[in-house]
Formats: C-alpha cells, sequence, structure tokens
C-alpha cells in the first residue's frame, strides 16, 4: 500500500531559527512529490520534485529529494511568524492520485 | 480568474440528512479531486475524475458519490448523513499528469461539515 509519512508531527521554534521536516515514502512507481503549506485555509503549492528535479530553493525555503532513500526534506531558514502553518507533503505513484501525508505543523514564536 | 470555488463554506447536517457540495473550476483542468481533511490529519482522497463522464473511487468513498458532466463542475453527493462524515472537504484541479511529470493541483477554499 502507498504510503507517505511525515515527522515530527508538530514543532515550535522561534523567529530565526532554521527548522527541517521530513517526508518519507513507500510508493510504487514513483513520479512526483510536492510540498504544500496550509495556513488556515486550503493548501498551497510552495515545490514539486521529480526525477529530473531533485532540489528547490525559493527564498527562504528549498528542498531536496533523495529517489535512492526514498524522502524528502524542507529546509526554512531564518523563520517568521508567517511561516507558521501545517506543511503537507504529497506523493505521486504511477497513477492520478496524490498520496498525502499528515503534515507537519510548524509554530514560530516572536 | 477565480480558480477552484466551492459553495457552501459551512454546514450543519442532522443525521440521515443529504446534501451536495459545489465544486467548480475556471481553469478548463481535466483533472478534479474531492478529499476530506479530518483534524490533525492529513488529506484522503475520496472520489477523483479525470475527465467530464470519467470519475472513480478514492481511498475513502464509502458513503459519498460525485458526476462529472462539465470539465468545470466535479459535486459531491452524501446520502444519509453519518456523524463520521464531519470534516473539512476540499475540492482541487490539476492540468493534466503527462509522461513528462505532474502539475500542482490548485485547492478550493473548503467547506467545513458538522454531522450531529
Amino acid at each position: 500500500e502507498d504510503k507517505v509519512v511525515q515527522s515530527p508531527l508538530s514543532l515550535v521554534v522561534h523567529e530565526g531559527d532554521t527548522v527541517t521536516l521530513n517526508c518519507s515514502y513507500e510508493v510504487t512507481n514513483f513520479r512526483s512529490l510536492l510540498w504544500y503549506k496550509q495556513e488556515k485555509k486550503a493548501p498551497t503549492f510552495l515545490f514539486m520534485l521529480t526525477s529530473s528535479g531533485i532540489e528547490k530553493k525559493s527564498g527562504r525555503l528549498s528542498s531536496i529529494l533523495d529517489k535512492k532513500e526514498l524522502f524528502s526534506i524542507l529546509n526554512i531558514t531564518a523563520t517568521q511568524t508567517g511561516d507558521s502553518a501545517v506543511y503537507l507533503c504529497a506523493v505521486v505513484p504511477g497513477t492520478y492520485k496524490y498520496i498525502f501525508g499528515t503534515g507537519t505543523r510548524l509554530k514560530v514564536l516572536a | 480568474n477565480a480558480g477552484v470555488t466551492q459553495t457552501p463554506k459551512f454546514r450543519i447536517l442532522k443525521i440521515g440528512q443529504s446534501m451536495t457540495l459545489q465544486c467548480t473550476q475556471d481553469m478548463n483542468h481535466n483533472y478534479m479531486y474531492w478529499y476530506r481533511q479530518d483534524p490533525g490529519m492529513g488529506l484522503k482522497l475520496i472520489y477523483y475524475s479525470v475527465g467530464a463522464g470519467i470519475t472513480d473511487k478514492g481511498e475513502v468513498p464509502n458513503g459519498y458519490n460525485v458526476s462529472r458532466s462539465t470539465t468545470e463542475d466535479f459535486p459531491l453527493r452524501l446520502e444519509l448523513a453519518a456523524p463520521s462524515q464531519t470534516s473539512v472537504y476540499f475540492c482541487a484541479s490539476s492540468s493534466h499528469h503527462g509522461l513528462a511529470g505532474t502539475y500542482e493541483q490548485y485547492f478550493g477554499p473548503g467547506t467545513r461539515l458538522t454531522v450531529t
């Protein structure tokens, strides 16, 4: 059965800290991995990583994909209170479906 | 460009009642999805559609039905509502899945449903 596991489940840090969020997966016929940020509403897209794009960066956020070890990490440097959210990881196996993890709840304290 | 819209935003149902959650996208996306998100959990796929007239079950389809008569609309029907269906429901769409890879999903704002 396809499975996506995120860790930690929750995290509390202070502004300026660097955080690393983890996503490991077991799926058949991996196609891509996506990261989303969810505040008190719908998820918004952050990154997509595929076999041809295993590292992405946007401002203070960056993500890498290790296809051999079947995991991805999302790094956030110099965290701000606006980074407080649930971060969701989704993996696309060789079907039309997106398999979501349970998310990591990040709280950044001022 | 409205993206993905959902109605209603909130709804309280009594056990045994039925309702339809509406979802519309104006991006001409072929792929549409319904998810539910329980507190502290990720998104569970209920149903999805790869184009008008084509739907298929996801992980948790029991108690729900869908139809896709047009590219734009993908309503979700709850028959005989049960407390276990209390959740936040998200509709999403994506342009397509190609051999070159996957495309991001765009999500609607969600419908918060309570069944009592």
